[in-house]
């Protein structure tokens, strides 16, 4: 009973880069969070997806950044042309199909390091 | 805007010194209210849900309770394994976005 699997887990690309992070949820979940994690801070919300559709994307910059959720296959964060403020800890998180007030369930996170 | 406060931001305790965490929030129509532990190097790990005030959840030396404004995440006899960084978070009604607070860092002596 796999949890939410997050790769890879550790990341370094140069400036200017670009970076994909891949999640997929526990099985029978069909919705998808990312959340970014910076050090001594807090969990900051980024995007809501689910299959094919981006839901919510009000915590995702407009420049640089994209989700997407595909019908098949794991969801994808990615970042073009990375900058030394991209470093930072993406967390994936998913939760099942119904009401929308279950817990959501954490990977372990991609360390994002951009030198 | 939702907001998740978290106090204290650490707390040092003797192994068996028990203790309360404390989660204060404003949020439109509360929907939820999560609590997860979260280790250095993983991701956070789901504790409870609490939906209403009054509310409270048991599990091994944790409790947490809830009330309108806030809720409490009590240590009863702490160990040194539950030494880790305690995270609430809130769902609004009516919304999908589940906010964080910033945690409190909990380390627990021998």
């Amino acid at each position: 009973n796999a949890g939410v699997m997050q790769n890879p887990r550790h990341l370094v690309r140069r400036r200017g880069q670009e970076a994909r992070l891949r999640c997929s949820p526990m099985k029978g979940h069909s919705h998808v969070y990312w959340y970014r994690q910076l050090p001594e801070e807090g969990l900051k919300f980024m995007v809501y997806l689910q299959k094919e559709n981006i839901i919510d994307e009000s915590g995702m910059p407009k420049e640089r950044f994209s989700a997407e959720f595909p019908k098949e296959g794991p969801s994808i964060l990615r970042i073009q042309q990375v900058v030394r403020g991209d470093s930072a800890a993406y967390f994936c998180a998913s939760s099942p199909p119904g009401t929308g007030d279950s817990p959501l369930h954490f990977g372990n996170g991609t360390r994002l390091t951009v030198t | 805007e939702d907001q998740v406060t978290q106090s204290p931001e650490a707390l040092r305790l003797q192994e068996g010194e028990s203790s309360s965490l404390n989660c204060s929030y404003t949020v439109s129509g509360l929907r939820g209210l999560f609590w997860y532990r979260q280790d250095p190097g993983k991701g956070p790990e789901f504790l409870f849900t609490l939906y209403s005030a009054g509310e409270e959840k048991e599990k091994e030396r944790l409790k947490a309770t809830l009330t309108k404004k806030e809720s409490f995440l009590h240590i009863t006899a702490p160990k040194p394994e539950d030494s880790a960084t305690y995270l609430c978070a809130v769902l609004p009604g009516g919304y999908q976005k589940v906010t964080f607070g910033t945690g409190t860092k909990l380390q627990v002596i021998p």
